[in-house]
């Protein structure tokens, strides 16, 4: 019954390979995110989209690359990994655009995946 | 500029003891919130508290927001081992579609 999931929950791969992390909610919300956590914790903003369409992009290297198939699913595609992608990547997701805007967009997590890039 | 810098960075404390610990912001917001994560996990919604209020609570949750000094304090009482966590707030800007999220408050309740 898990509303955020992601797969995989760790992933260990060889710079300059090409990976995609898969992100699903069972929530019917209409907004996904994905985070990046760095390894004091820090958590950035990648990308926002509201309906299958991008809302967020932020600065981003072009390595980078979302994809929303349906409103219940985001995948990040990784180009090109580099040492400095190593971090934790969350998946989010929040009710709708409008409530978002209205600020009642309190965000549910999935539980994160590990990338390591060697 | 970064929303939401937590201070102190590190609390360590006793079952039983309470954990206070904030956030300051720099903008005007429309609502703070305050999630925790668990190790190894991802975030998990506390509560909400918008601009217009002053202190919100929910079961052993205490937060309070003062806009004229941009901050926030979370207070848990009676703390426990499960409470063992790094607590995070974020801002929500009006129109802004986002939330940005401070940098995290270590919480260690020793049994």
């Amino acid at each position: 019954d898990t509303a955020v999931s992601q797969t995989p929950k760790y992933l260990v791969t060889q710079m300059g390979n090409d990976k995609s992390i898969k992100c699903e909610q069972n929530l019917g919300h209409d907004t996904m995110y994905w985070y990046k956590q760095d390894s004091k914790k820090f958590l950035k903003i990648m990308f926002s989209y509201n309906n299958k369409e991008l809302i967020i992009n932020e600065t981003v290297p072009n390595r980078f690359s979302p994809k929303s198939p349906d409103k219940a699913h985001l995948n990040l595609h990784i180009n090109s990994l580099e040492l400095g992608d190593s971090a934790v990547y969350f998946c989010a997701s929040s009710q709708d655009l409008a409530r978002l805007a209205g600020g009642e967009n309190e965000q549910f997590f999935g539980p994160g995946t590990r990338l390591t890039v060697l | 500029s970064q929303q939401g810098e937590e201070d102190p960075q590190a609390l360590s404390i006793q079952e039983g003891e309470n954990a206070t610990m904030n956030c300051s912001y720099k903008t005007s917001i429309n609502n703070l919130q305050w999630y925790r994560q668990n190790s190894g996990r991802g975030l998990v919604h506390l509560i909400l508290i918008r601009s217009n209020e002053r202190e919100k609570h929910s079961g052993r949750l205490r937060v309070t927001l003062d806009t004229s000094k941009k901050s926030s304090s979370l207070l848990i009482t009676a703390s426990r081992a499960a409470d063992t966590a790094s607590y995070f707030c974020a801002t929500a800007v009006y129109g802004n579609n986002r939330l940005a999220f401070g940098k995290g408050n270590q919480v260690v309740v020793i049994p």
